[in-house]
């Protein structure tokens, strides 16, 4: 079926650096979701893109987050400067229409050391 | 403030047996109910889904049931297989909504 890549899996970087996480959606699908996810604990939403813009965040979703898909590249999360507590799984979703079937990527485990 | 509640955080079953995971909500604009499961090392992935006009809906082993007076749904997986073992995710959203919210998880755990 479709698939969502994720890259790098597993990124460790200490506190106060910039990472930047990358997701290759699926190909002819419009939105575009980022996700958190804790010790394998609940999905906790942070943002949707959509025609290039941010549709809608949550209060997860810092100032220091900022995400992008230029010219329909990867669509990122970049988080700059990063803080102990984003140790986290992140997991990038696509749909074709909004809140239809989300496919996620396995997700990136990000270690902020 | 948790929108989407599940129970019971863990669950363990014998292999043949029936699992039943249950969920409710708050938000009464809700109207759009999917099931994800999810296998350690992966994404969550679509299992079914239930749209808040329905109060039932099957796929193969899997059905879900929706109380709209209660704010409650039910998964249902009869004959359970170890293959079934994973965490399953509760989820909601509304129309024009932007975003799917989920629950905490129920952790599966069939027994052969």
């Amino acid at each position: 079926g479709p698939k969502v890549l994720q890259i790098p899996s597993h990124q460790i970087i200490d506190m106060g650096q910039m990472v930047t996480l990358n997701c290759d959606p699926v190909s002819n699908h419009l939105y575009f979701y980022w996700y958190k996810q804790i010790l394998g604990q609940q999905m906790e939403f942070l943002v949707n893109f959509y025609n290039g813009k941010v549709m809608e965040k949550s209060k997860l979703f810092k100032d220091q987050f900022s995400v992008e898909r230029p010219d329909g590249s990867y669509f990122t999360l970049k988080i700059q400067p990063t803080a102990l507590e984003d140790s986290a799984v992140y997991f990038c979703a696509s749909s074709h229409r909004d809140r239809e079937r989300l496919f996620f990527g396995h997700g990136t485990k990000l270690s902020v050391l | 403030q948790q929108q989407v509640r599940q129970s019971p955080q863990s669950l363990t079953v014998w292999e043949g047996g029936t699992t039943v995971l249950t969920c409710s909500y708050e938000d009464s604009t809700f109207n759009y109910f999917p099931w994800y499961q999810q296998f350690p090392g992966e994404g969550p992935a679509l299992l079914i889904s239930i749209l808040s006009v329905s109060d039932k809906k099957e796929d193969g082993r899997f059905t879900t049931f929706f109380n709209k007076r209660e704010k409650k749904l039910s998964l249902h997986i009869i004959d359970s297989q170890p293959g079934d073992s994973a965490t399953y995710f509760c989820a909601a959203s509304y129309t024009n909504a932007y975003k799917v919210i989920f629950g905490k998880g129920t952790h599966l755990h069939v027994l052969p």
